[in-house]
């Protein structure tokens, strides 16, 4: 039973083309994230946010952007594909708990392949 | 820089038997967590255990334990009683604490792909 969804699940698009890949959340967590990853391939994080109006890059350098106007959603945009977007993305989210875990709830991913 | 080492591309266990899955660290701080996920053929990332740097005993859950060995900077994953639902990607991640608090930021090894034999 997922508490964070990510749309859609597969896309197939040309070069050039806006994508939007939604993402959210229903645990009312603060803490967001995106990561990338290419199959076969660890995880790295594009991007983050704290909260609402909240948004930061992440260690791997990403064209993508994305905003935070609700706490509960997350959506991640490529204003034109190209075929070295081709990847899974990653949405999660986080709490801070007692034993300071911290620990993610991903998603189900998105698969973008760009022709 | 930090950094997660996992030495094994593949392995398989035999359906019922304990499998052992390697995860070496690199970090200065003397505050981190230690966490594994698992990445089942679907994608999505499923979060299995946690260790904290001081936690003095190894984290357990169900079937899962953490053999956390500090001094070598090692937190390797056991799996005992595998089952082929077992079968899957398993990530070995760590998360820094700065200045009290937990960053926001995992970094995550390469993976172990985990195969289980009937």
């Amino acid at each position: 039973e997922a508490d964070i969804y990510q749309t859609p699940r597969y896309l197939v698009i040309g070069t050039g083309k806006k994508i939007t890949l939604e993402c959210s959340q229903t645990m009312g967590h603060d803490k967001m994230y995106w990561y990338q990853q290419d199959p076969g391939m660890e995880l790295h994080l594009i991007h983050y946010s704290y909260g609402v109006n909240s948004t930061e890059k992440g260690d791997l350098s990403s064209e993508s952007t994305v905003s935070r106007i609700r706490t509960e959603h997350f959506p991640l945009t490529l204003e034109s594909a190209r075929p070295s977007h081709t990847s899974q993305y990653l949405c999660a989210s986080s709490e801070h708990d007692r034993a300071g875990a911290n620990v993610l709830t991903f998603g189900a991913g998105s698969r973008l392949t760009v022709l | 820089a930090q950094k997660i080492t996992q030495t094994q591309p593949g392995m398989f266990v035999q359906e019922k038997e304990a499998v052992t899955l390697d995860c070496t660290y690199d970090t200065s701080d003397q505050s981190y967590g230690l966490f594994w996920y698992k990445q089942p053929s679907s994608g999505e990332m499923i979060f299995l255990i946690y260790q904290g740097s001081y936690d003095e005993q190894n984290a357990t859950e169900g079937r899962y334990s953490l053999n956390f060995q500090k001094a070598r900077k090692s937190a390797n994953l056991v799996i005992s009683a595998s089952q082929l639902g077992d079968s899957a990607m398993y990530f070995c991640a760590m998360r820094e604490f700065l200045y009290g608090g937990a960053t926001n930021k995992l970094i995550f090894g390469t993976g172990t792909l985990l195969a289980v034999q009937p």
